[in-house]
């Protein structure tokens, strides 16, 4: 069970697009269309932002919007703000009834 | 409002044990999976364990098989994780999440997988 591969930072301008990969195996991200993303902003609890590879909850800005191709998935931000500095967490099934999170990507706003 | 609060966090020394619960609130407890995430400190989320709404099935990340527990108690809208033999390396904040659900084309509800609520977690400091 070894975490899923985020770069461990990202950076972009306000305004700017950044784009945030996950990649996993054909035994989890490749292998099904479960795999969600999560911010989480310093002392809090994280926050659901896509699910099912593409699929935004009620809430989330259009801005974000996610993909899949073969063992690795993709965060999209467009149209970045100060307010999407954080943490970002790639989340995928793993089969057999398991979960499966990234290692994490810190995304600066310069 | 829909509400996860968790508890029963501590200072420990290794090998002793200890139970989190997580409070449910304003939804359905009883017809949703639900996961326990961690985090240790500095570090990333780690998918610890999940059960089935009616608590039949559970499943658990290898680091903790064999010594934690998930349960939940439907009727006190409860989640439990009862963590024994427990190591330096599970110090972290633990959060209980809730995993939305939807039924198939049969009429079964089946979950996706993912955490749409979650608690603002409940801290665990395993020290000698």
């Amino acid at each position: 069970q070894s975490a899923l591969t985020q770069p461990r930072s990202v950076s972009g301008s306000p305004g700017q697009s950044v784009t945030i990969s996950c990649t996993g195996t054909s035994s989890d991200v490749g292998g099904y269309n479960y795999v969600s993303w999560y911010q989480q902003h310093p002392g809090k609890a994280p926050k659901l932002m896509i699910y099912d590879v593409s699929k935004r909850p009620s809430g989330v800005p259009d801005r974000f919007s996610g993909s899949k191709s073969g063992n690795t998935a993709s965060l999209t931000i467009s149209g970045l703000q100060a307010e999407d500095e954080g943490d970002y967490y790639c989340c995928s099934y793993a089969g057999s009834y398991t979960v499966i999170f990234g290692g994490g990507t810190k995304l600066t706003v310069l | 409002e829909v509400q996860l609060v968790e508890s029963g966090g501590g200072l420990v020394q290794p090998g002793e044990s200890l139970r989190l619960s997580c409070a449910a609130s304003g939804f359905t407890f009883s017809s949703y999976w639900m996961h326990w995430v961690r985090q240790a400190p500095g570090k990333g989320l780690v998918w610890v364990s999940r059960i089935y709404p009616d608590g039949t099935r559970t499943s658990y990340a290898d680091s903790v098989k064999g010594r934690f527990t998930i349960s939940r108690d439907n009727a006190k809208n409860t989640l439990y994780l009862q963590m024994n033999s427990l190591r330096v390396e599970d110090t972290a904040v633990y959060y209980c999440a809730r995993d939305p659900y939807h039924y198939d084309s049969s009429g079964n509800p089946r979950s996706d997988y993912y955490m749409d609520v979650w608690g603002k977690g409940t801290t665990v400091t395993v020290s000698s």
